[in-house]
C-alpha cells in the first residue's frame, strides 16, 4: 500500500515562510492535494493537483511536487494559519491515502 | 449555498448499528462522486469509502469492509453510510466529501461532521 510521511509538526515566525513537507514513493507522478484543518473544524481543500488554489484560497499558498517530496508552501505566515496540514493522492490500489499530518505553529 | 450536512450520529455499544446520512444541497449531487472519511480523536485523516457518482463503483478501506456499506440516493441528493458490528476502533469523527471535477482524487466539499462514538 502507499504511504506518505509527514513532519509532525513545523514552527513559522510571524510573516515568515512555511514548508510543509509530505514524502513517498515517486510521489513527482502522483497529483497531491493539500487541506488545512482548524481545531474543531472540517478539513478544506487549500491545494489541488500539486500547485492549483481553489477558489477563495490566497495566493500565499503554494504546492510543489517532484521525486519523493511534494511541499506545501505558506508566504506571510499569518496567526490564522495555525492549523494541522495533511497532504493526499489517490492511489489505484488503496484510493485515498493522507499523510500523517503536519502541525503548524506560528510564533 | 453549496454544502454537506451531516446526521445520524451518536453513541452506539460495540457491536451495533447505525446509519449517517449525508445531505447535499447548492449543487448537482448526481453529477459528483462522493467519499466518506473519518478522523479518531487526536488522530489524522482516514479515508473510509467511495462511490461513483451513479452507485456503480464502490471502494472500501480495508479497516471496514465488510462492516460498512455507502450507497447514495440521487433524487434525494443524499448520501448514507450503513455501519453494522461496530467496534471501539470506528469511534471518530465522520465526514462525507465530495471528489472534485477534474477526477483527480481531491475532495473539495467536506460536511461539518458527525461524530460516532462505539462503547466497549
Amino acid at each position: 500500500s502507499y504511504e506518505l510521511t509527514q513532519t509532525l509538526s513545523v514552527s513559522v515566525a510571524l510573516g515568515q515562510t512555511a514548508r510543509i513537507t509530505c514524502e513517498g514513493d515517486n510521489i513527482g507522478s502522483e497529483n497531491v492535494h493539500w487541506y488545512q484543518q482548524k481545531s474543531g473544524q472540517a478539513p478544506v481543500l487549500v491545494i489541488y493537483r500539486d500547485n492549483n488554489r481553489p477558489s477563495g484560497i490566497p495566493e500565499r499558498f503554494s504546492g510543489s511536487n517532484s521525486g519523493n517530496t511534494a511541499t506545501l508552501t505558506i508566504s506571510r505566515a499569518q496567526a490564522g494559519d495555525e492549523a494541522d496540514y495533511y497532504c493526499q493522492v489517490w492511489d489505484t490500489t488503496t484510493h485515498a491515502v493522507f499523510g500523517g499530518g503536519t502541525k503548524l505553529t506560528v510564533v | 449555498e453549496v454544502q454537506l450536512v451531516e446526521s445520524g450520529g451518536g453513541s452506539i455499544q460495540s457491536g451495533g448499528s447505525l446509519r449517517l446520512a449525508c445531505a447535499a444541497s447548492g449543487f448537482t449531487f448526481s453529477g459528483y462522486e462522493m467519499n466518506w472519511v473519518r478522523q479518531a480523536p487526536g488522530k489524522g485523516l482516514e479515508w473510509v469509502s467511495y462511490i461513483n457518482s451513479n452507485g456503480g463503483t464502490i471502494y472500501y478501506a480495508d479497516s471496514v469492509k465488510g462492516r460498512l456499506t455507502i450507497s447514495r440516493d440521487n433524487a434525494k441528493n443524499s448520501l448514507y453510510l450503513q455501519m453494522s458490528n461496530l467496534r471501539a476502533e470506528d469511534t471518530a469523527v465522520y465526514y462525507c466529501a465530495r471528489g472534485d471535477d477534474y477526477g483527480s482524487g481531491s475532495l473539495d466539499l467536506w460536511g461539518q461532521g458527525i461524530l460516532v462514538t462505539v462503547s466497549s
